[in-house]
């Protein structure tokens, strides 16, 4: 079986601070990974995805992800964010090939940007 | 469609009701997934349809639950005898078919909020 851990439930950040967003899996079987954003009243978008290849993972809205398969791991990052980031970021693991697999949820960390 | 649609946003039930929720999922999408968020944030999966198939219903709990996916209609989530513990926003998500790397991307929906009371 699969699991998500992420460890912060909440992330203060000033504007234009870099941030980092920890996520953490276990799994008996190679995943694929995914960073989705969700804004108040709103559905999941996906930000990144990680199915295989470079470790590092570029996304939407100037985000970024690095694999870290020793460590199992997949955070997080962007180096400058904005006040329209604040949102709640949820990690996900999807076990195999394909996109018919469920996502197995982390249980989100809210990141809030300040002025 | 473009999106995935679900109606409706918002449902009040009191306890004991029904409650049925509507999801057509974007054109050309084979799989359908349901997912439960309750308020502490945590995604559980529920059902997922291939077609109108169900694949994998894992999550589904025994009583009350049910799904489906029919031809030339919306999938829908039925609630028989609402609890106060089934308030939560109920999200639908679809993808295209499961073959291939490049079809890995499930998009969801707005949700339906529903609050028994």
């Amino acid at each position: 079986a699969q699991s998500v851990t992420q460890l912060d439930s909440q992330v203060p950040v000033f504007e234009e601070a870099p941030v980092e967003l920890r996520c953490n899996y276990s799994s008996s079987v190679s995943v694929y990974l995914f960073w989705y954003v969700q804004y108040p009243n709103q559905g999941l978008q996906l930000l990144l995805k990680y199915l295989s290849g470079s470790t590092l993972v570029k996304g939407i809205n100037g985000f970024e992800a690095e694999f870290n398969k020793s460590q199992t791991s997949f955070h997080l990052r962007k180096p400058s964010v904005h006040i329209s980031d604040t949102a709640e970021y949820f990690c996900a693991v999807s076990p195999g090939i394909g996109g018919y697999n469920k996502l197995i949820f982390g249980a989100g960390t809210r990141l809030a940007v300040h002025p | 469609g473009e999106e995935v649609a679900q109606t409706p946003k918002h449902l009040v039930r009191g306890e004991g009701q029904k409650a049925k929720l509507y999801c057509a999922p974007i054109k050309g999408h084979s799989y359908v997934f349901w997912y439960q968020q309750v308020l502490k944030n945590e995604f559980k999966f529920l059902i997922s349809f291939q077609n109108e198939n169900v694949f994998d219903e894992t999550g589904m709990p025994k009583e009350r639950f049910s799904a489906k996916c029919l031809p030339n209609s919306p999938c829908s989530l039925e609630i028989q005898a609402t609890k106060l513990e089934d308030s939560a926003v109920y999200f639908c998500a679809s993808s295209m078919t499961g073959t291939g790397t490049l079809n890995t991307e499930a998009f969801f929906g707005q949700g339906t909020r529903l609050t028994v009371v």
